[in-house]
């Protein structure tokens, strides 16, 4: 058990719709970071939080958004969803102490499909 | 820009036997940390290993040892005495450390598969 947390483990939706993916990190994890893992893909980051920011982005959909809240737990939004947004996305966090980059602990993921 | 490339797609050996797991990184930079997760069936990624580029010390924890080259760029793993439990995907990361972006960059990943 990595310590982080998401919630829901499966997620079935139809086409158009939006859902939202929680995640708790370790505690004293400070960073929180989202990637989604697809077939077609593999593991792609989406994006970073650091203390309730966004420090870093990656190859994420405008369609897509997250934040941070002051407990540090992280939600992704997912909007206007597409039968390719079907993935597995986790969740990772990791103390982020600035002085190198830390080991990112991963929940177990939320496994979406969209219909 | 960077990347990392496991060449092997799915390997299957005997239990028992020991394997190595390929993995070569691309980077500019010169400050930058390699790690391997293993994704078994279940799904979760777990945590093997966190290498920085200073250190090249090959390292061994039970049957799991790593190889780091940095004149080859390479980061291989290897599983001596492999055993069932050991199925699974492995997957290489790369991160470097610019402007606390911390993000990894995954390879494809090598499926395992040891048979009984």
């Amino acid at each position: 058990d990595s310590g982080v947390t998401q919630t829901p483990k499966h997620l079935i939706t139809a086409t158009g719709q939006r859902v939202t993916l929680r995640c708790s990190p370790r505690s004293g994890d400070l960073s929180v970071y989202w990637y989604q893992q697809s077939l077609d893909q593999g593991l792609q980051f989406l994006i970073q939080y650091y203390n309730g920011e966004e420090r870093a982005k990656g190859n994420i959909l405008e369609r897509f958004s997250a934040q941070q809240f002051p407990d540090l737990h992280s939600e992704l939004n997912l909007s206007s969803l597409e039968l390719g947004d079907s993935a597995l996305y986790f969740c990772a966090s990791s103390i982020s102490s600035g002085l190198s980059t830390d080991t990112q602990y991963f929940g177990p993921g939320t496994r979406l499909t969209v219909l | 820009a960077q990347k990392v490339t496991q060449a092997q797609t799915e390997i299957s050996v005997v239990e028992k036997e020991d394997v190595t797991l390929d993995c070569v990184y691309e980077t500019r930079d010169t400050t930058y940390y390699l790690f391997w997760y293993k994704q078994p069936p279940s799904g979760e990624l777990v945590f093997l290993i966190r290498r920085n580029s200073f250190d090249e010390q090959n390292e061994i924890s039970g049957r799991y040892s790593w190889n780091f080259q940095k004149s080859t760029s390479s980061f291989n793993f290897t599983i001596t005495a492999s055993q069932v439990v050991d199925s699974a995907v492995y997957f290489c990361a790369l991160s470097e450390v610019y402007f606390g972006n911390e993000k990894l960059t995954f390879g494809t990943g090598t499926r395992l598969t040891i048979i009984p």
